[in-house]
């Protein structure tokens, strides 16, 4: 059975850092590309960050572009949100969502999130 | 970036009924690459269609998806009590950033 399972959400303050953590099981982690999505309280779905399989390819969104950094560890099966410069508009919670997709070429495909974990909130308060 | 345009925000409608839900782009979606995903409160996003109109594994056949271009549906034939949530729709293009409609709510 495919597991994605969120942790390290938490209190953060503005201009602070958090780092939350993905532990994948049930499928081969190493062929997938991953990616996190947030979800403001009350509000919709945004995609945040999108890692390939073996890490050639790494994107983001552009609000959270250049404070953010995407990682991946294919040997403990596990991927990393490391958030710095934390904002109040960062307040949300963060779901890992796995990807049938694959990227080459720069280009990326099949980038639809077939399994989500159940999300950790974080909130950014002073 | 393709911004997804969902209407109805808000679909009253009874069990039994059916649902048709929009999602229009900005910009032409390439090889239909469009997903539609289901929320129920305090729960993650399932998702429901791919490629605009293949169900994902497990999802029963009352959900349907169609269109192409900037002009996508998801239908749903006769409403279970299950079904009432929030239903998402997402480009998937090539590049990123990767975007979703605000969402439609089907209430009862």
């Amino acid at each position: 059975e495919v597991q994605v399972v969120e942790s390290g959400g938490g209190l953060g303050k503005p201009g602070g850092s958090l780092r939350l953590s993905c532990a994948a099981s049930g499928f081969t982690f190493s062929s997938y590309s991953m990616n996190w999505v947030r979800q403001a309280p009350g509000k919709g779905l945004e995609w945040v960050s999108s890692i390939s399989s073996g890490s050639t390819y790494i994107y983001y969104a552009d609000s959270v572009k250049g404070r953010f950094t995407i990682s991946r560890d294919n040997a403990r099966n596990s991927l990393y949100l490391q958030m710095n410069r934390l904002r109040d508009e960062d307040t949300a919670v963060y779901y890992c969502a796995k990807t049938l997709g694959y990227c080459s070429g720069g280009s990326c495909y099949e980038n639809y999130f077939d399994y989500w974990g159940q999300g950790t909130l974080v909130t950014v308060s002073s | 970036e393709i911004v997804l345009t969902q209407s109805p925000g808000t679909l009253s409608l009874s069990p039994g009924e059916r649902a048709t839900l929009s999602c229009r782009a900005s910009q032409s979606v390439s090889s239909s690459y469009l997903a539609w995903y289901q929320q129920k409160p305090g729960q993650a996003p399932r998702l429901l269609i791919y490629g605009a109109s293949s169900r994902a594994t497990g999802i029963p056949d009352r959900f349907s998806g169609s269109g192409s271009g900037t002009d996508f549906t998801l239908t749903i034939s006769r409403l279970e009590p299950e079904d009432f949530a929030v239903y998402y729709c997402q480009q998937y293009d090539t590049s990123p950033p990767w975007t979703f409609g605000q969402g439609t709510k089907v209430e009862i």
